[in-house]
């Protein structure tokens, strides 16, 4: 079935680096423009970042332009988030989901926590 | 940036009710605005889309209308499974940007 599923989360402390991982299945990844979206705890939905299809046309959020670089390897299925300079305020669940308009899929999330 | 006004952040309802949630833009979006319900601990799960288009299997008696600045989900008939929060976006332009949610509980 359709699927998304984000791996790479975890705990690191203010000032570190962070990568995740977003493994597409079901679909035609190549075909698909994909986004990330993530969700501070108790708040609500902040879109972080974009790619189009060849991977060469992304846009960010202000909070983490400069910090953030997505990526895309479409032999392997996989979308990326390479996280840098990370501060207490990135501590959310991140998701990756499918398209850059509405988003139809949506991966369960991955909970990255800045914290000393 | 374009700011998304979700109104009301809470409301409660009963089973059997009809519930509208209103989301403005701070300036025109045309039908550019999506609608996702979030259960606690889940995902968004995509209701409607260009403002007034149902994603397939989701349920009738979800409808989104309007454009421009002011548009509305409404629930008719509000199932047990309908308690959530909603959440409304805007992809006329960058950065995207979602309306703060409406948290629909039971009366």
């Amino acid at each position: 079935q359709v699927q998304l599923v984000e791996s790479g989360g975890g705990l690191v402390k203010p000032g570190g680096s962070l990568r995740l991982s977003c493994a597409a299945s079901g679909f035609t990844f190549s075909a698909n423009y994909m986004t990330w979206i993530r969700q501070a705890p108790g708040k609500g939905l902040e879109w972080v970042s974009n790619i189009n299809i060849g991977g060469d046309g992304v846009y960010y959020a202000a909070s983490v332009k400069g910090r953030f670089t997505v990526s895309r390897d479409n032999a392997k299925n996989s979308l990326y988030l390479q996280m840098n300079s990370l501060r207490a305020e990135d501590t959310a669940v991140y998701y990756c989901a499918r398209g850059i308009y509405s988003m139809d899929v949506w991966g369960q999330g991955t909970t990255v926590t800045v914290s000393s | 940036d374009i700011q998304m006004t979700q109104s009301p952040s809470t409301l409660s309802a009963s089973v059997g009710d009809r519930v509208t949630i209103t989301c403005r833009a701070s300036q025109s979006i045309s039908s550019w605005l999506a609608w996702y319900q979030q259960k606690p601990g889940k995902a968004p799960n995509l209701l409607i889309h260009k403002a007034s288009s149902l994603e397939s299997g989701v349920p009738s008696r979800f409808s989104g209308s309007g454009s421009g600045t002011e548009f509305t989900l409404t629930i008719n008939s509000l199932q047990p499974d309908d308690f959530a929060t909603y959440y409304c976006q805007q992809y006329n332009s960058y950065p995207r940007t979602f309306g703060q949610g409406t948290r629909v509980e039971i009366k």
